[in-house]
């Protein structure tokens, strides 16, 4: 069975700095990767996803990830965060076999200081 | 284009009740999941529908339960509902192989007194 490891619970950056939120799965095969962002109270969104070919995948709203298949990692990442980027991250694999049903990590809650 | 619709927003029920949330998918998809988020965790994935049939199930008891639609749209049903219940209950829709990846609506707030 996939599993998704986000081993930061949460992250506080400050408003215009870099952002890399680290997430790590297991799965046999190639799997498919996603990371969504929740606001409070809110369903989530999707970022971005990565199915097959260029490893460096761009998302919406200037995020991008990285898929290294050697460190079983999909990196998010960001040049500049803004106030508004203040949410929780969940990065999720689902079974490339299968019907792709998310299976998600617990989150990282993202923190921006002016 | 209407995303994922969910109602309600918001419910409280009483231990051992029972209760149903529903859920109008994206205007083109087939297939509706159900995830369970308890306060500070990721979404537990409960099951799935298409064509009207439970397709894969977490490991979820036996008294959630679940039903889908011929116009697709979907509900969640629980049964003697418990404490531990209380969480946020997203509904998810998708193409049936899900491969251009799942639209999520903003959920239920379920609260178990």
């Amino acid at each position: 069975a996939q599993s998704v490891t986000q081993p930061d619970i949460h992250i506080t950056v400050s408003e215009g700095a870099s952002l890399e939120l680290r997430c790590n799965y297991s799965y046999g095969a190639t799997p498919y990767l996603f990371w969504y962002v929740q606001s409070p109270g809110q369903g989530l969104q999707l970022l971005l996803k990565y199915f097959s070919g260029d490893t460096l995948v761009q998302g919406i709203k200037g995020f991008e990830a990285e898929f290294k298949r050697s460190q079983s990692s999909f990196n998010l990442r960001k040049p500049s965060v803004h106030w508004s980027d203040a949410a929780e991250y969940f990065c999720a694999v689902g079974a490339s076999g299968g019907s792709y049903i998310p299976t998600f990590g617990r989150g990282t809650s993202l923190i921006v200081h002016p | 284009d209407a995303g994922v619709t969910q109602s309600p927003t918001h419910l409280i029920k009483t231990r051992g009740q029972q209760v149903t949330l529903r859920c109008s998918p994206k205007s083109g998809h087939d297939t509706v999941s159900w995830y369970q988020q308890a306060l500070g965790q990721g979404p537990q994935f409960i099951f799935q529908y298409y064509e009207e049939e439970e397709r894969q199930r977490g490991n979820f008891p036996d008294r959630f339960s679940g039903h889908q639609f011929p116009n697709y749209s979907s509900e969640l049903n629980v049964n003697a509902l418990l404490l531990g219940d209380s969480a946020l209950y997203l509904c998810a829709s998708s193409l049936h192989h899900g491969g251009y990846g799942y639209t999520f609506g903003s959920g239920t707030r379920l609260t178990v007194v």
